[in-house]
């Protein structure tokens, strides 16, 4: 079946350098959303991104998708200690069913 | 607006137990779906409706249940729990009206421990 796989599984950087997680899809995918989860919270949405090649920026967030529609990524620029969490891709193939990757939890250091 | 509630919060059952794990949206949306979250694991869809009246079956449904109640509300059931079911459990509902949105809203969940 469908698989997402997301590395790295943990990321430990010091406040302000920057971050990337890497999202890779078994199947060509329709769309692809990225969600944080906060310790102890719930997954929140951050963004979908739907076209081949497609770069979407959020303030220090950037995200990309890859010309095959296979892979994706989030980049943040000069971390900080409000971006503790969990990052999570989530692959949809068009139907109802989304699959998320493992997540990549990320720890700063002040 | 309430958005996707969970009820309970917090579990615990012993094996063989039974419980209903509830959960409501006010989003008027269509889909909704049921996932857990176990460390490293990511999270896994359990089942999920894709509008009132229909249900599917996810990625890990063996030993769960569901209802899709109304437009609102969507349970699941656990009919003879297992340690191996100990987990957080989320619920979360999408629109799926023209536009091709695919954002999830998902509830607080509920920690549930089968000893």
């Amino acid at each position: 079946g469908q698989q997402v796989m997301q590395i790295p599984q943990y990321q430990h950087v010091q406040e302000g350098e920057d971050f990337t997680t890497y999202c890779n899809s078994s199947t060509t995918l329709s769309n692809i959303q990225w969600y944080k989860q906060r310790p102890g919270g719930h997954p929140v949405f951050l963004i979908q991104l739907v076209k081949s090649g497609e770069v979407k920026k959020q303030k220090r967030l950037t995200f990309q998708f890859g010309e095959a529609k296979k892979n994706s990524s989030l980049h943040i620029t000069a971390t900080q200690t409000t971006d503790v969490g969990t990052y999570f891709c989530a692959g949809n193939t068009g139907g109802f069913k989304t699959i998320f990757g493992a997540g990549t939890r990320l720890f700063v250091k002040a | 607006n309430a958005g996707v509630t969970q009820t309970p919060k917090f579990q615990v059952l012993k094996t063989g137990q039974s419980m209903t794990l509830q959960c409501a949206q006010d989003m008027n949306h269509n889909s909704m779906y049921w996932y857990r979250q176990d460390p490293g694991m990511g999270l896994r869809l359990i089942y999920y409706s894709a509008s009132e009246g229909t249900t599917d079956k996810g990625e890990v449904p063996n030993g769960y249940n569901v209802s899709r109640l109304n437009k609102r509300e969507f349970s699941l059931r656990l009919e003879s729990a297992a340690p191996s079911q100990t987990s957080v459990y989320f619920c979360a509902s999408r629109s799926t009206g023209h536009g091709g949105n695919y954002e999830q809203y998902f509830g607080p969940g509920t920690r549930l421990t089968v000893t």
